[in-house]
């Protein structure tokens, strides 16, 4: 049974732009939630979709979005990039919303400079 | 501020001994406490967890304890082994709100 897929692994984006990272859960799981992790901060919640629907949302600007499709694959999208957007951003995904259990992804680690 | 705390950034035992690893939360309303393992550049993996109607769960080597009255939650393994070496995070969540709310971690070194 495959894991938890992100990309991609690794990122370099310049300040002021935008970027979006892939999700796909493992199969069978509705689920996927997104994490940052930074040093300092360890890991922040940014949001939970299930069934294409956002259900739990973590305190991050409005920058931050993501989406959930049909195939509970999920994309995560940061616009007008900050340096303090440097992170490890780690997806999980789990089989329903009643599970916290959750499997993550080894993440991408997206550096803005 | 940190509803979920770590406060022993690293921590290191000799192979076979017990691994103590602690907890504090803040937010009374926490009934759902989970152990994850991280290795470098791999993402957490889930470890244990506990409901806050026990204050004893089990798994193996590794067992988690709850203190409600002091908000606090501790992991112990035992023996330890030197593939335990990672870094640990204690996660809690309240009422069924999957929004899980992390420590810091405590980097957990296993000496042969």
């Amino acid at each position: 049974k495959a894991g938890v897929t992100q990309t991609p692994r690794y990122l370099i984006k310049t300040r002021g732009q935008q970027v979006t990272l892939s999700c796909s859960p493992i199969s069978g799981h509705r689920s996927v939630s997104w994490y940052q992790q930074t040093p300092g901060q360890g890991l922040q919640f940014l949001f939970e979709y299930f069934s294409e629907t956002q259900r739990n949302k973590g305190n991050f600007p409005g920058r931050f979005s993501g989406r959930q499709f049909s195939n509970s694959r999920s994309e995560m999208n940061v616009s007008t990039l900050e340096l303090g957007d440097s992170a490890l951003y780690l997806c999980a995904s789990s089989r329903g919303l009643q599970n916290t259990e959750a499997f993550f992804g080894q993440g991408t680690r997206l550096t803005v400079v | 501020d940190q509803q979920v705390k770590q406060n022993s950034p690293s921590l290191s035992v000799q192979e076979g001994r017990i691994s103590i690893l602690n907890c504090d939360y803040t937010n009374s309303m926490f009934d759902y406490f989970l152990w994850y393992k991280k290795y470098p550049a791999e993402g957490p993996t889930f470890l244990i967890s506990i409901s806050s109607i026990k204050d004893k769960n089990e798994d193996g080597r590794f067992t988690v304890f709850l203190n409600k009255s002091a908000k606090h939650l501790s992991l112990h393994i035992v023996p330890s082994q030197p593939g335990d070496s990672a870094v640990y995070f204690c996660a809690a969540s309240a009422n069924n709100n999957r929004k899980l709310i992390w420590g810091l971690g405590t980097s957990l070194a296993v000496n042969p």
